[in-house]
């Protein structure tokens, strides 16, 4: 399983772009980058999912350099109810036999 | 298209006691995993059922167990209850094993005194 590594924290404030960056230094050929968002006492929610170059969706933007050791989530123009904890997955489901490892991720707190 | 569902919501339950939790999947999905959420430990891996199958186990012992029905319900069972067993229980399904885009439903926030 590729082990990831994110920020424990980050601060932003409303209005901003914030990106989080995950590195996944021994990234296997068939694993795709999955970010998801959880709020308190609530199940996690998929936000986006790539496997190289650029992902963009109505929520946020996946960014993954060539070598996919890194990715980069980008929320833009963050509001207060972005605070939240983002993990960021890194796992193929060709494997089929591989379950979802959920590492600590990083709790971003959106400032007014 | 309705969410994942589980039932209860809360519960509270006596050391030694065993209790079983539901989880309803999205239509059409027939992966259902299981998943405990504590402070100390985040969010760990509990199983995985595919077409009523266990397909995928993570590090529990066996006090923790689970099925899958054909209508791709699944329940998931703690027996002997301890007071650590006390969690959010997160039930998440998806369309294909081991997909990594999963559906998570509310949970199930058990508390054991």
């Amino acid at each position: 399983l590729a082990k990831t590594t994110q920020p424990i924290s980050m601060d932003s404030y409303e209005g901003q772009e914030v990106n989080i960056t995950c590195s996944h230094n021994n990234i296997a050929t068939n694993d795709y980058i999955t970010w998801y968002q959880q709020f308190p006492s609530q199940g996690p929610r998929f936000i986006i999912q790539g496997y190289k170059t650029k992902v963009t969706n109505e929520v946020a933007s996946l960014f993954i350099p060539a070598d996919r050791k890194s990715s980069t989530l980008s929320l833009p123009r963050v509001s207060l109810s972005d605070t939240a904890v983002y993990y960021c997955l890194v796992g193929s489901w060709n494997s089929g036999n591989t379950p979802l490892v959920f590492g600590k991720g990083t709790r971003l707190s959106v400032i007014a | 298209k309705a969410g994942v569902t589980q039932t209860p919501r809360y519960l509270i339950k006596t050391r030694g006691q065993q209790v079983t939790l539901s989880c309803s999947p999205i239509s059409g999905h027939r992966s259902v995993s299981w998943y405990q959420q504590t402070p100390g430990q985040g969010l760990q891996f509990l199983f995985e059922y595919f077409s009523e199958t266990q397909r995928n186990k993570g590090n529990f012992p066996g006090r923790f167990s689970g099925r899958q029905f054909s209508n791709s319900r699944s329940e998931m069972n703690v027996s002997t209850l301890e007071l650590g067993d006390s969690a959010l229980y997160l039930c998440a399904s998806s369309l294909r094993q081991g997909d990594n885009e999963q559906y998570f439903g509310p949970g199930t926030r058990l508390t054991v005194t």
